[in-house]
């Protein structure tokens, strides 16, 4: 089946650095990714969707500027978490779609811990 | 509002035993339903989608029923095993291809 590799699992960083995750699909092409946030005991809540070659799609509430999405092949999305704070801190996963089929196929997730 | 609601109290059940959990929607009127298993500290995995002129879909123990009356979907796993021991969560398309939202999950414990 299709195989979504996401990384890093988890990363650990001071507040006020930047931190950036990778999504990529590796036996597929996906033209739109998306990028989910979980809290503890919490539903995936969907951040925004990731067209490849051009801009993302943000969830109300979701701050364009401090999560920078970009879709720069078929391949690979990548998720920035800029100025990342103690409230940054969550469970970050990505999806993509093989455009043929209405399921997506998950990231393992990266545990995102700002101290 | 729009609402997506599964029982957030863990379901405790023995081995071999059938589980059941439930879903519920509000304000939606989703063309289809999935569910997804998840496992702690990992992004979730496709397990069935029903669509919504089906009423039930079956694959190896795994059972999904989808009711658009009653806006409800259950999930049902025969012949439990402890490796089912996971969240399971329901997803509908909200607005868009493939734009899911989803619900709370439900933690289900198999007990040997």
């Amino acid at each position: 089946g299709a195989v979504v590799s996401q990384h890093p699992s988890r990363v650990i960083c001071k507040s006020g650095t930047s931190v950036k995750i990778e999504c990529r699909s590796l036996d597929f092409q996906a033209t739109t990714m998306f990028w989910y946030r979980q809290f503890p005991k919490q539903s995936l809540m969907l951040m925004a969707t990731s067209n490849e070659g051009s801009k993302a799609t943000y969830e109300q509430g979701v701050e364009k500027d401090k999560f920078l999405i970009n879709h720069a092949s078929l391949t690979l999305s990548t998720l920035t978490v800029t100025s990342a704070h103690p409230e940054d801190s969550s469970f970050y996963i990505c999806s993509a779609g093989t455009g043929k089929a209405e399921k997506l196929f998950f990231g393992s997730g990266t545990q995102l811990s700002v101290l | 509002s729009q609402k997506i609601e599964q029982n957030s109290e863990a379901l405790n059940i023995q081995e071999g035993k059938t589980a059941t959990l439930t879903c519920n929607y509000t304000n939606y009127s989703p063309a289809y339903l999935q569910w997804y298993r998840q496992d702690p500290g990992r992004g979730p995995v496709f397990l069935l989608l029903i669509r919504e002129n089906e009423k039930e879909k079956r694959k190896e123990r795994l059972k999904v029923t989808f009711d658009t009356t009653l806006k409800q979907s259950l999930f049902h796993i025969t012949a439990s095993q402890p490796a089912d021991s996971a969240t399971y969560l329901c997803a509908l398309e909200n607005t868009g291809f493939q734009k899911l939202v989803f619900g709370t999950g439900t933690r289900l414990l198999v007990s040997p």
